[in-house]
């Protein structure tokens, strides 16, 4: 069946180098916001979140950044592993509305 | 563990043919959401339930109905599928406690072919 990679724009990076992945949101309301990451066959799969009282937040191999002046987000993957390609995008929480994604893709 | 399940995971069906697309939630939980996701339009909310007997229309609900009768259970039903329901579809609940704003967790996925 048809990806849904297809017409997403393609982050290709080297494995062990850093991926950043962005989004821009457009309600100046919006105050959680969550990243997911959608291999091929499987549902979305929640990666890390961040509320609006705060401009970065850390997990494992993980950052996000929250730049409301700007109302954009970015990702940032550490050390990329080929088990790290896969389609992600952001969500604003309270609307549950969902970016198109970005479709990373890690070349060994 | 947690889990958000659908049924079936892939079907072929034909135009006009009722079906109904199952979806179970063990968390107990009361918000349960259907989505379609379609290449170049990312993922987009047909219904959701805020609790038994609650439901609303999302932002793509024509030619869709659902149900919640019951707290685990929140079907899909398409009443006369056409080729434009042709689709990758996830039903959705909260990852953790009863509150909206918190990550989804997503079951796996049913595809619909609609010919």
């Amino acid at each position: 069946g048809e990806s849904v990679g297809l017409h997403l724009p393609t982050l290709s990076v080297q494995e062990g180098d850093n991926s950043i992945i962005n989004c821009a949101y457009s309600n100046s309301a919006s105050d959680y916001f969550i990243w997911y990451k959608q291999e091929s066959g499987k549902g979305p799969q929640f990666i890390i979140d961040i509320r609006s009282n705060m401009d970065k937040r850390q997990g494992q191999r993980v950052t996000v950044l929250l730049n409301k002046t700007v109302k954009h987000l970015s990702l940032q993957i550490a050390a990329t592993q080929p088990g790290d390609s896969a389609v992600y995008f952001c969500a604003e929480g309270n609307r549950l509305a969902f970016g198109k994604g970005n479709q990373v893709v890690v070349i060994p | 563990e947690a889990q958000v399940t659908q049924n079936p995971r892939y079907l072929i069906t034909v135009t006009g043919k009722k079906l109904t697309v199952t979806c179970s939630q063990n968390m107990n939980h009361e918000y349960m959401s259907w989505y379609r996701q379609d290449p170049g339009l990312g993922l987009r909310q047909i219904y959701y339930s805020m609790n038994v007997e609650v439901t609303d229309k999302g932002d793509v609900p024509e030619g869709y109905k659902v149900s919640r009768k019951e707290k685990r259970n929140f079907p899909l039903i398409l009443e006369s599928p056409s080729p434009n329901q042709t689709s990758l579809y996830f039903c959705a609940s909260p990852l953790g406690g009863p509150s909206l704003n918190q990550p989804q967790h997503f079951g796996d996925g049913t595809r619909l072919s609609i010919l």
